[in-house]
């Protein structure tokens, strides 16, 4: 089945440790997103890719770094420059139109 | 940037009644989709809906796009509608959804 995985679902980060979160998708669609959500709020954007090798930063993209080398694949990095990393991180995809997000079970990230 | 208002922020309703959800949105928009959070954080695209009205079961919607808002539409709940609704929108289609704070909506047998 056709669908958008992210791992983990769970993860605990030290305070000075860099973490990745991934996302694949087989749906071969162009653009894929992260999303950043804190309890009781909506969904803010990280970064964004319309297609390979190229992303754009979203409105809360310091901290955060990602890469695009393959369609299928949009993995985020949260580093240690993120003061407040503690949250619920969902990743999308879409055709290149935008109709019609998919979304990830999300990955809940901790700081210990 | 564009700003996204939805309204109640809460709801409670009892098993079998009908609501009104609803989005306003700041700017013009051709893009807006209408998504369920269920209790365990999935999201599930329910309509694509930049203009007119549809239908899916007990959903429907309306987006009136001339005057910048959108309405969803549930009928007969089900305590499996019970979760966050959010109303997202974009200028474009190459530009990334912005989303409202949603509507957290509890039904109750």
């Amino acid at each position: 089945d056709g669908g958008i995985t992210q791992s983990p679902k769970y993860l605990f980060r030290k305070e000075g440790q860099n973490v990745t979160l991934s996302c694949e998708q087989n749906l071969n669609h162009d653009a894929m997103y992260w999303y950043r959500q804190d309890p009781g709020q909506g969904l803010r954007l990280i970064y964004y890719s319309q297609i390979v090798n190229d992303f754009q930063k979203g409105d809360i993209a310091e901290g955060y770094s990602v890469s695009r080398e393959k369609k299928e694949s949009f993995p985020l990095t949260v580093t240690s420059a993120q003061k407040n990393p503690t949250a619920f991180y969902l990743c999308a995809s879409s055709i290149a139109r935008g109709n019609g997000y998919t979304f990830g079970s999300g990955t809940r990230l901790t700081v210990v | 940037g564009i700003q996204v208002e939805q309204s109640p922020p809460d709801l409670i309703l009892q098993e079998g009644a009908n609501s009104t959800l609803r989005c306003n949105f700041s700017d013009s928009v051709n893009n807006l989709q209408w998504f369920h959070q269920n209790p365990w954080g999935q999201l599930i695209n329910l309509f694509y809906i930049p203009s007119g009205t549809k239908q899916n079961g007990r959903l429907s919607a309306t987006t009136v796009a001339t005057e910048r808002y959108s309405l969803l539409y549930i009928s007969s709940s089900q305590t499996t509608d019970s979760g966050v609704y959010f109303c997202a929108v974009a200028f474009s289609g190459n530009t990334p959804l912005v989303f409202g704070k949603g509507t957290r909506l509890s039904v109750i047998a």
